[in-house]
């Protein structure tokens, strides 16, 4: 099953924040965030593992609550570069506490900055 | 290094046609992943290869094959295409197989059925 990613679209202004979430209705082992860009591939962003950590780089970041089943992904001071559609990707967890390794993605979400 | 090729790049088939695509992973990466995407469905993932074994499969039709070579390169098949196969599919390597690594993309392989 597909997880749910909100919103399905926002639209900034340079310098704007903005928060995409990613949730999902099974227990999770990790989450994957992508972005693709218009006719282009989808470039890994980053990964974060069961354990509730947070993870960032530059002015994106990403948290993980496990217990909830969701991830946000964090946009702070948006950049032109920043436009794209983003993908979070689910990888459930089984007993034993490891994965099968089948990563789902969601809908994505179309970030839209504007100067 | 060479990131992920696909070929063909475009493709333009009958319905009821048989197709294949191929994918190509970085060197040294031994796990290949396809996935269908098409914008009223997003991403959906197809299968994935390891060492020339299927591990994991989506919910796709029989229709829908894949295979591994022993030099880690992919190929899928679609046999009786419908319209509703006209989608972009993506084939992503990783350095092991399961999902704890970072995948790369390659650009696609854009099928249209008519």
């Amino acid at each position: 099953q597909q997880p749910v990613q909100s919103p399905q679209a926002v639209i900034l202004r340079e310098g704007e924040d903005a928060v995409i979430n990613c949730s999902s209705s099974k227990a999770l082992y990790s989450v994957h965030w992508y972005r693709q860009k218009h006719g282009e591939a989808p470039v890994f962003l980053m990964i974060l593992l069961k354990g509730g950590e947070q993870k960032g780089h530059d002015k994106i970041s990403a948290s993980f609550n496990e217990k909830k089943q969701q991830s946000s992904l964090y946009l702070t001071a948006s950049q032109l570069s920043y436009s794209g559609t983003y993908f979070c990707g689910t990888e459930a967890s089984i007993a034993g506490g490891t994965s099968y390794g089948k990563l789902t993605f969601g809908q994505g979400t179309i970030l839209t900055v504007h100067p | 290094k060479a990131g992920v090729t696909q070929t063909p790049r475009y493709l333009i088939k009958t319905r009821g046609q048989q197709v294949t695509l191929s994918c190509s992973p970085i060197s040294g990466h031994r796990s290949v992943s396809w996935y269908q995407q098409t914008p009223g469905q997003g991403l959906q993932f197809l299968f994935e290869y390891f060492s020339e074994t299927q591990r994991n499969k989506g919910n796709f039709p029989g229709r829908f094959s894949g295979r591994q070579f022993s030099n880690s390169r992919s190929e899928m098949n679609v046999s009786t295409l419908e319209l509703g196969d006209s989608a972009l599919y993506l084939c992503a390597s990783s350095l092991t197989p399961g999902q704890t690594t970072e995948a790369f993309f390659g650009q696609g392989t854009r099928l249209t059925v008519v």
